[in-house]
């Protein structure tokens, strides 16, 4: 069965520092979303691409946090420099079309900022 | 999703029995409703959906019930098995536009064997 890829499962970094995470979405996929998630909540969407293009990124902290997906297939997200208030795990999610609604989500990065 | 604190509410249930797990949501405009089931250290998988044209879907072992009166939403776990302990998620989708899902607090299910 097709999954989301997504790496490092886990990554500590100090704040100040540079972080990225990546995601391979199920092949496909035309949309790829980004999501964070606090401990005991539920996910927050960051960005949404539709194949190569940002649709929504109204939720993206610009200032530190970038996305990109070159080619409309995989996809980053990078934070720098990193704050404490970034610990959470980022969640990458893809679907099929614009309007097809089921998400399929990968394992998720845990980031710890010390 | 709304922020709630780090305290998930948690429902303990009987293996066997019946589990509900209620959902208020926000936003009147929205058409298409979702469940999600977390297990602890992986990312949130698709349970079941329903379009606001209907007021009950049924899969397997599943329920799904909405009530758009009151904007509520609820998942009904029938004979509830270890393997579905985990934190639940609801999720509306208003499809006008690019589709934005809003996930709500989620609920912890504990089975106690």
């Amino acid at each position: 069965e097709a999954e989301v890829a997504q790496s490092p499962r886990y990554k500590i970094t100090e704040k100040s520092q540079a972080v990225a995470f990546w995601c391979d979405p199920i092949s496909g996929h035309a949309t790829l979303y980004w999501y964070r998630q606090i401990l005991g909540q539920g996910p927050e969407l960051l960005v949404q691409f539709q194949d190569e293009s940002v649709v929504d990124d109204s939720q993206l902290p610009k200032d530190r946090f970038s996305a990109e997906r070159l080619k409309g297939v995989d996809s980053t997200l990078k934070i720098q420099p990193a704050e404490l208030g970034d610990s959470a795990m980022y969640l990458c999610a893809s679907s099929l079309h614009r309007n097809t609604d089921t998400q399929y989500f990968g394992p998720g990065t845990r980031l710890t900022v010390l | 999703g709304e922020s709630v604190g780090l305290h998930l509410p948690t429902l303990s249930v009987q293996e066997g029995d019946n589990s509900i797990i209620n959902c208020a949501y926000s936003n009147s405009a929205s058409d298409y409703f979702i469940w999600y089931k977390q297990e602890s250290g992986k990312g949130p998988q698709f349970i079941i959906d329903i379009r606001s044209n209907m007021d009950k879907r049924q899969g397997q072992r599943v329920t799904v019930l909405l009530n758009k009166t009151v904007k509520h939403l609820s998942l009904q776990i029938a004979a509830t098995q270890p393997g579905d302990s985990a934190v639940y998620f609801c999720a509306e989708n208003f499809s006008g536009g690019y589709q934005k899902v809003t996930f709500g607090t989620g609920t912890k299910l504990q089975v106690i064997p």
